[in-house]
């Protein structure tokens, strides 16, 4: 079983809407939690940590749900911008280890 | 953020040959990783690259495939030996930043293609 796991997408949706995703992780003792973007050709950065409270942060707010071991990324108002693969980010703590998922695609259109 | 730049960007290598591939941090860091992506797939942690000792090697990953040095806390490099086609990948180096722990920050990346 895969670390975390992401759905890889395409998600194709016109500006302006709403769009969701989800992941999750398989070690209960995950301590930290990102959401990274990678544009095409390009190296990932970070978006945002993701906080046991939630956190939003202007478009973007990120959930976390220990109980379920489950990430969320909700981005409202999408703009052509957000287009981009958008990778789940989980660190195990103990051995300062990274994990990261396949990434989910989305795809924002005119 | 640590500003990281990764030298060669690109480079399309022959089957047997090696290539070194160098990471620059303008800051000092503790923490400097690699990782590899491999075509349409997410990133792999191939080693933590350690300050005056060996490197830390995961599982899959071996020393004599992937030497790395890293003589100070600003440098570091990391050689693909004896390539096959299947070491085709984007290479690219992170840094956990001293004053920002628990975040990472990734290089450029370095292309390559091996025929």
């Amino acid at each position: 079983r895969k670390e975390v796991e992401q759905d890889p997408g395409p998600f194709n949706v016109p500006e302006g809407a709403t769009v969701a995703f989800n992941c999750t992780y398989s070690n209960s003792a995950s301590q930290s939690f990102f959401w990274y973007r990678q544009d095409c050709r390009k190296e990932p950065k970070l978006l945002m940590s993701v906080y046991s409270s939630g956190n939003e942060d202007g478009r973007f707010t990120a959930q976390l749900n220990r109980a379920s071991q489950y990430i969320s990324l909700l981005i409202r108002d999408s703009k052509l911008s957000d287009s981009a693969t958008y990778l789940c980010v989980v660190n195990q703590g103990n051995f300062n280890k990274f994990y990261f998922g396949s990434g989910t695609k989305l795809n924002v259109k005119p | 953020s640590a500003v990281i730049s990764q030298k060669p960007s690109r480079d399309i290598c022959q089957r047997g040959t090696s290539l070194t591939i160098q990471c620059q941090v303008d800051s000092q860091v503790t923490m400097m990783f690699w990782y590899r992506q491999q075509p349409g797939q997410s990133l792999t942690l191939i080693a933590t690259a350690n300050q005056g000792s060996e490197a830390t090697y995961e599982s899959g990953f071996v020393i004599d495939k992937f030497p790395i040095s890293r003589p100070n806390l600003t440098f570091s490099t990391l050689t693909v030996s004896n390539m096959s086609p299947e070491d085709s990948s984007i290479y690219l180096c992170s840094v956990e930043p001293n004053t920002k722990r628990n975040e990472q920050f990734f290089g450029p990346g370095t292309r390559l293609t091996v025929l």
